[in-house]
């Protein structure tokens, strides 16, 4: 099984900086590699997908690069509705099956 | 518009079977391509994909649950059922069930608003 490894666990940064945050894969995912953000009572939505593709509705600040193992999601200029949880997650293709990394959480500082 | 709506008990005790319903509109799982995942959520913790059920009824499951878990639709009702056998407290958690589309990558782009089951006794 494919291990994703977030970091950091808690980004603190205040608005209108630039936020990075990083995932890596235990082996090559390619770039089956997507993004996803969590607010509290809420369910995760979509922002990037195949590693670099925004989602449908998603701003422009938001950006995803990586291929293989090592992926970055960047905020180019944080909003006050940035902060929450951002997980990553890759898709195998077969047999079909799907894994998270455990998060990285990023707070207003 | 998309949606999925997930339901079924608040509260199981521990052995009990768990059972789900993903009830969705906006899309069909007659549709090639199509599928419906359940993912669920331990209170503070990561997402765990649990299984999915495509359009042509090919259904996968994740390695570590795959013996406690049948899924199953209804495209009449437009209703997908996961059950989860042998239910213990580790198993607290929000349930989720998501849309996936392979015209759209197959990642998980419309999710329900997820539904708390505790397991106590």
């Amino acid at each position: 099984e494919i291990v994703l490894t977030q970091s950091p666990a808690t980004l603190s940064l205040s608005p209108g900086q630039r936020a990075t945050l990083s995932c890596r894969a235990s082996q090559s995912v390619s770039t089956y590699l997507a993004w996803y953000q969590q607010k509290p009572g809420q369910a995760p939505r979509l922002l990037i997908h195949d590693a670099s593709n925004r989602a449908t509705g998603i701003p422009a600040r938001f950006s995803g690069s990586g291929s293989g193992t090592d992926f970055t999601l960047t905020i180019s200029s944080l909003e006050p509705e940035d902060f929450a949880v951002y997980y990553c997650q890759q898709r195998t293709i077969w047999p079909p099956g799907y894994s998270f990394g455990q998060g990285t959480k990023l707070q207003i500082k | 518009q998309v949606t999925l709506k997930e339901s079924g008990p608040a509260l199981v005790k521990p052995t009990q079977t768990l059972t789900l319903t993903c009830t969705f509109s906006g899309f069909s799982l007659t549709s090639a391509g199509m599928r419906v995942n359940w993912i669920r959520q331990p209170p503070g913790k990561a997402l765990e994909w649990l299984a999915h059920i495509n359009w042509n009824d090919e259904k996968f499951f994740s390695t570590s649950l795959k013996t406690r878990l049948t899924i199953s639709k209804d495209t009449s009702k437009n209703q997908v059922v996961l059950s989860m056998t042998n239910m213990d407290p580790v198993d607290t958690a929000t349930y989720y069930c998501a849309r996936s589309y392979s015209g759209s990558g197959g990642w998980f782009d419309s999710w329900g608003q997820g539904t708390l089951v505790i397991v106590s006794s």
